[in-house]
């Protein structure tokens, strides 16, 4: 099981909108509509933030949206703010209640 | 709602297990999943536990080396490694399962020192 590939950085201006892929194979993004989403700031637990490829949980800004289109899955910030600056990790099922995680990407607010 | 708790951080020599606990609250049906960070790296997925049966998986580089179980009296999951190595060395996480992990433990330190 090979980590999904996620970019390292994904800088951006306050206001503006940045997208993180994910990609993996058809043996896991591209399989099954079980792909999250996590944010996770230094020194903290991860928080979920996308579920299911597209659904937020209650209380996640609607800035947070996420997409999926064959084997690759999406996650975009739009209107970038301070607090978003964080590292962001997908998640992914592969069958036979295994996962896999993305390499992870931090997201710089300019 | 579930909230996890887990043991505190836990130093350890090279060769030695550590037992990890999260002990759940609130709702308690859920499965559960383990998952490390060591420090400055990325996350990774260990495994996963079923909450009714105790059925486990495992990622590939865990397998044989640990051990999830749970004690349905106390609504606690553990998590055991055996023969720890110094790239061991990370914060391990319980998290609680929804068709992927949903709510976070604080984490537990565990430090591989000689």
């Amino acid at each position: 099981q090979s980590a999904l590939t996620q970019p390292p950085s994904a800088p951006g201006s306050p206001g503006q909108s940045v997208t993180i892929s994910c990609i993996g194979t058809s043996n896991d993004v591209g399989a099954y509509n079980y792909v999250s989403w996590y944010q996770q700031h230094p020194g903290k637990a991860p928080k979920l933030i996308i579920y299911e490829v597209n659904k937020r949980p209650s209380g996640v800004p609607d800035r947070f949206s996420g997409s999926k289109s064959g084997n690759t899955a999406s996650l975009t910030v739009s209107g970038l703010q301070a607090e978003d600056e964080a590292d962001y990790y997908c998640i992914a099922y592969v069958g036979s209640s295994i996962w896999v995680f993305g390499t992870g990407t931090k997201v710089t607010v300019l | 709602q579930v909230q996890l708790v887990q043991s505190g951080a836990e130093e350890k020599k090279p060769g030695a297990p550590v037992k990890v606990s999260c002990k759940a609250s609130g709702y308690t049906g859920h499965n559960m999943h383990w998952v490390r960070q060591a420090p400055g790296q990325g996350l990774e997925w260990m495994g996963m536990i079923n909450n009714s049966g105790g059925s486990t998986s495992h990622a590939q580089n865990f397998q044989g080396r640990v051990t999830m179980t749970r004690d349905a009296s106390t609504t606690t999951f553990y998590m055991e490694m055996t023969n720890l190595r110094f790239d061991d060395a990370a914060v391990y996480f319980c998290a609680a399962d929804a068709w992927g992990p949903f709510s976070w433990g604080q984490g537990t330190l565990v430090t591989v020192s000689a």
